[in-house]
């Protein structure tokens, strides 16, 4: 089972600031990683596809890079909307698997 | 519009046998490439994936949870059906219903949710 760690837990920032959050994978996924948003009592959305691909409505300020076992979801410039638990998730194996989840709160 | 809806008890006694439906609009589970499937989310903690059942009935389990799960299609009235024998306190969670798109293969539709509580 390939295991997902998601870093930091916990990022505390302030709107306007750009968030990095990072996924290793305990082996190769290639590019078949998804990262999603989860709120408080709502449940996740699908944010990035495939690593780099904004899923449909999803602003420009969320991007992901990375490849292989390293990955990356970037948020340009908090939003007061994005502090939330974000995920991610690969498909390369079965079973599929998440990370444990990176919140990022208000500082 | 693409909508999934969870339905089942709220409350199980250990040992009992968990039955959810999934209830779905707005595609075709008989559409080549889709699929549905099954994530659940203890509080505060996070997701897990279940199951899956693709339009073809091809079944994925997760390995730690296989001998307890059954997932189950029935395209023709739009419903997906998890049972989940033995249940334990540990399955105390919200349970969600997700769509598999087929071009995206990742989970572009989720429902609501629904908190399943196993207590005595």
């Amino acid at each position: 089972e390939i295991v997902l760690t998601q870093s930091p837990a916990t990022l505390s920032l302030s709107p306007g600031e750009r968030a990095t959050l990072s996924c290793r994978a305990s082996q190769s996924v290639s590019s078949f990683l998804a990262w999603y948003q989860q709120k408080p009592g709502q449940a996740p959305r699908l944010l990035i596809y495939d690593a780099s691909n904004r899923a449909t409505g999803i602003p420009a300020r969320f991007s992901g890079s990375g490849s292989g076992t390293d990955f990356t979801l970037t948020i340009s410039s908090l939003e007061p909307d994005d502090f939330a638990v974000y995920y991610c998730q690969q498909r390369s194996n079965w079973p599929w698997t998440f990370g444990q989840g990176t919140k990022v709160d208000i500082k | 519009q693409i909508t999934l809806k969870e339905s089942g008890p709220t409350l199980v006694k250990p040992t009992q046998t968990l039955t959810l439906t999934c209830t779905f609009s707005g595609f075709s589970l008989s559409t080549s490439g889709v699929g549905v499937g099954w994530i659940r989310q203890p509080p505060g903690k996070a997701l897990e994936w279940l199951a899956l059942v693709y339009w073809n009935d091809d079944k994925r389990y997760s390995p730690s949870l296989k001998s307890r799960l059954t997932i189950t299609k029935h395209a023709s009235i739009h419903q997906v059906v998890l049972t989940m024998t033995t249940m334990d306190p540990v399955d105390t969670a919200t349970y969600y219903c997700v769509h598999r798109d087929q071009w995206l293969a990742y989970f572009d539709y989720w429902g609501q949710g629904t908190l399943v509580t196993v207590s005595s």
